[in-house]
């Protein structure tokens, strides 16, 4: 059973095309997030969301809009796509806002290509 | 600002220790975490220090010091398939929904 699993695993697509990333947890927890992971590995964190409500926009251009439906679940849909747009997108949960232990249970990661 | 410092690579022999060390700079600090990542994989939880000392699991250990703000994750007994990519990482000063990753540590294990 897959504890966070985002589909699709690879996307390649147009400049300017629109795409949405789809996530979901079956851990029971309250948080979570989307990180993007650059060319040189470099993770940043994007959106987390705590029961549904935004809680962290980290300076995201509004091309980027995740939405929440329930607990389980945070979408992220990108709009006008742009080369630097190009990364792997996680997303990522925890039990209680990371609780004390920083212990984030990732995805399998989300390929984006844009040409 | 926050910030973690990583070593970028280290390369170490099979059955060897490699130690990866993080320094780091927040004005506001829980505690220290790990990761680790193989290419193409997800990032995985690997230990979590949120006093001074050693804690240890398995063949893998994390030491922090609060006073340095320094830590650092010790391997024993490398394996073929400890060769990953390693990351420091604390929760944000202005809020605890943000984990905050340091740049990594790419580890190359050669037989």
């Amino acid at each position: 059973d897959t504890a966070v699993s985002q589909t699709p695993k690879y996307l390649v697509t147009q400049m300017g095309n629109d795409k949405s990333i789809k996530c979901e947890q079956n851990l029971g927890h309250d948080t979570m997030y989307w990180y993007k992971q650059d060319s040189k590995k470099f993770l940043k964190i994007m959106f987390s969301y705590n029961n549904k409500e935004l809680i962290i926009n980290e300076t995201v251009p509004n091309r980027f809009s995740p939405k929440s439906p329930d607990k389980a679940h945070l979408n992220l849909h990108i709009n006008s796509l742009e080369l630097g747009d190009s990364a792997v997108y996680f997303c990522a949960s925890s039990q209680v806002a990371s609780g004390n232990t920083g212990e984030l249970f990732f995805g399998e990661g989300s390929r984006l290509t844009v040409l | 600002g926050q910030s973690l410092e990583q070593p970028s690579e280290v390369t170490a022999v099979e059955g060897a220790i490699v130690q990866i060390n993080c320094t780091y700079q927040t004005s506001g600090f829980y505690g220290l975490s790990w990761y680790q990542q193989h290419d193409g994989g997800a990032p995985t939880f690997l230990s979590y220090n949120a006093l001074d000392g050693l804690e240890e699991t398995g063949r893998f250990s994390s030491f922090l010091s609060r006073s340095d703000s320094y830590g650092y994750l010790l391997l024993q007994e490398l394996q073929m398939k400890d060769s990953a990519s390693y990351f420091c990482a604390f929760l944000g000063v202005d809020s605890s929904y943000k984990l905050i990753f340091g740049s990594g540590t790419r580890l190359l294990v050669r037989p």
